[in-house]
């Protein structure tokens, strides 16, 4: 069993629609939690962070995470064609594992106009 | 927010060649930085942190002396692979966090662009 696991879609939505991404994982020592967002052969660019469970929200991005059922959620209001990307979830543990990030698959997201 | 840079951005080489890529922070300095690999479609597998001044740590599976790693100042890392076959061909991604701040963005993880090697 991978300890991030994302479904890979692809998903593909209209434009304006709201997008729900998801993630699990397995390992109890993750506490911090973060949604990449990567262009075609490009690095990825950090999106959101949260540090244990509950919301967090930045413009039409909202991330949630529920530590109880290592669950963690981003939600897209609005998408627009320029949020066509693959969104990855990635987690990581504190103290001296910090840094040290473990990616879900990544989710090839399409909004069409 | 800070920059990381990777060079080259592709890299074409024969079989049995080496090759060396560079990491650089360029606008902060980088105590630690991560090598990442990543193959079509599939997810980033940390390969090694890269520590400055010290031997690299790296990750269950992954050969250090296939893959060797120097961070030989605080603004670059290299990763040199060595002996390079067509099974190595990947995008290779490096990322680096600025300790000289605090709170989330002390702890925002940034990428470089990546490399993308093919072995002939």
């Amino acid at each position: 069993q991978k300890e991030v696991e994302q479904d890979p879609g692809p998903l593909s939505v209209p434009e304006g629609a709201i997008v729900s991404l998801n993630c699990t994982y397995s390992n109890s020592a993750f506490q911090y939690f973060m949604w990449y967002r990567q262009y075609s052969r490009k690095g990825p660019e950090l999106l959101m962070y949260t540090y244990s469970s509950g919301n967090k929200e930045d413009g039409r991005f909202t991330a949630q995470v529920d530590k109880s059922s290592k669950y963690i959620s981003l939600f897209i209001r609005d998408s627009q064609p320029s949020d066509s990307a693959t969104y990855l979830c990635a987690c990581t543990a504190g103290g001296t594992s910090y840094g040290k990030l473990t990616f879900g698959q990544g989710t090839i997201l399409t909004v069409h106009p | 927010g800070a920059v990381v840079s990777q060079h080259p951005s592709r890299v074409i080489c024969k079989s049995g060649t080496s090759v060396k890529i560079e990491c650089r922070s360029l606008d902060f300095q980088a105590t630690t930085m991560f090598w990442y690999r990543q193959f079509p479609k599939k997810s980033l597998m940390l390969m090694a942190t890269s520590n400055e001044g010290s031997k690299a740590t790296y990750e269950q599976g992954v050969e250090k002396d296939k893959f060797l790693i120097n961070h030989a100042s605080l603004t670059l890392s290299t990763l040199t692979v060595t002996s390079a076959h067509p099974e190595d061909s990947s995008f290779y991604i490096c990322s680096a966090r600025d300790p000289g701040t605090s709170g989330r963005k002390g702890r925002t993880q940034y990428f470089g662009p990546g490399t993308r090697l093919l072995v002939l």
